[in-house]
């Protein structure tokens, strides 16, 4: 299996704020890279598809980055309700894994 | 647009099946691929396996042999089985819509909890 990391594990930031999310899969994946965000008590929402697409609905202030085994996920300026957690998965190969998720609080 | 309502028993004896259906609504369920995956208290997302509406299906080598995926098309439904279940299967149960052109997950259904006690 394809493993995934994800830094930091955590950040405290502002309202306003840049936020960069980083994830690292343990071979290529090409660009089959998703980002989710999860709220407490909630599902995932898919907010990233393939590297850099943003999911229909996603505000524009969140952009995907990267290729082959180093990706990032970036906030632009934060927003309340952005306070959530965030997780990669590679869809490269089966079984999809998912990173450990970071997430992400209010300072 | 579509929706995804997983149902099934909360708790489920130890050695016992763990089953669980998921009602697609909305939408068509052909042409897609229909997925579960699962999260244990505080923790991450473990993708458990997939049934593409042809009834072919995946499954995470690391429960293969305990989980079993169907799907009734007519009544546009999909299930888990996950059979020998121990403590360590507790966790919230989704299932999901993969799209096929990205094997991206959208969206999900609100997640069941099941929990595994005696």
């Amino acid at each position: 299996d394809i493993q995934m990391t994800q830094s930091p594990s955590s950040l405290s930031a502002s309202v306003g704020d840049r936020v960069t999310i980083t994830c690292r899969a343990s071979q290529s994946v090409s660009s089959f890279l998703n980002w989710y965000q999860q709220k407490p008590g909630r599902s995932p929402k898919l907010l990233i598809f393939a590297t850099s697409n943003v999911h229909n609905g996603v505000p524009s202030r969140f952009s995907g980055s990267g290729s082959g085994t180093d990706f990032t996920l970036t906030i632009s300026s934060l927003q309340p309700e952005d306070f959530a957690t965030y997780y990669c998965q590679q869809t490269y190969t089966t079984p999809p894994t998912f990173g450990p998720g970071t997430k992400v609080d209010i300072k | 647009q579509v929706q995804l309502q997983e149902s099934g028993p909360g708790l489920v004896k130890p050695s016992e099946t763990l089953s669980l259906t998921c009602t697609v609504s909305g939408d068509s369920i052909n042409e897609y691929y229909w997925t579960w995956i699962r999260q244990p208290a505080g923790k991450g997302l473990e993708w458990i396996g997939r049934i593409f509406t042809t009834g072919s299906t995946d499954s995470n080598p690391s429960l293969k042999s305990r989980v079993t995926i169907s799907v009734d098309t007519s009544k546009k439904m999909f299930s888990l089985r996950l059979s020998s279940v121990t403590a360590a299967d507790t966790a919230v149960y989704y299932c999901a819509r993969q799209r096929t052109s990205t094997s991206s997950l959208d969206p999900w259904g609100q997640g069941t909890l099941v929990t595994i006690s005696s």
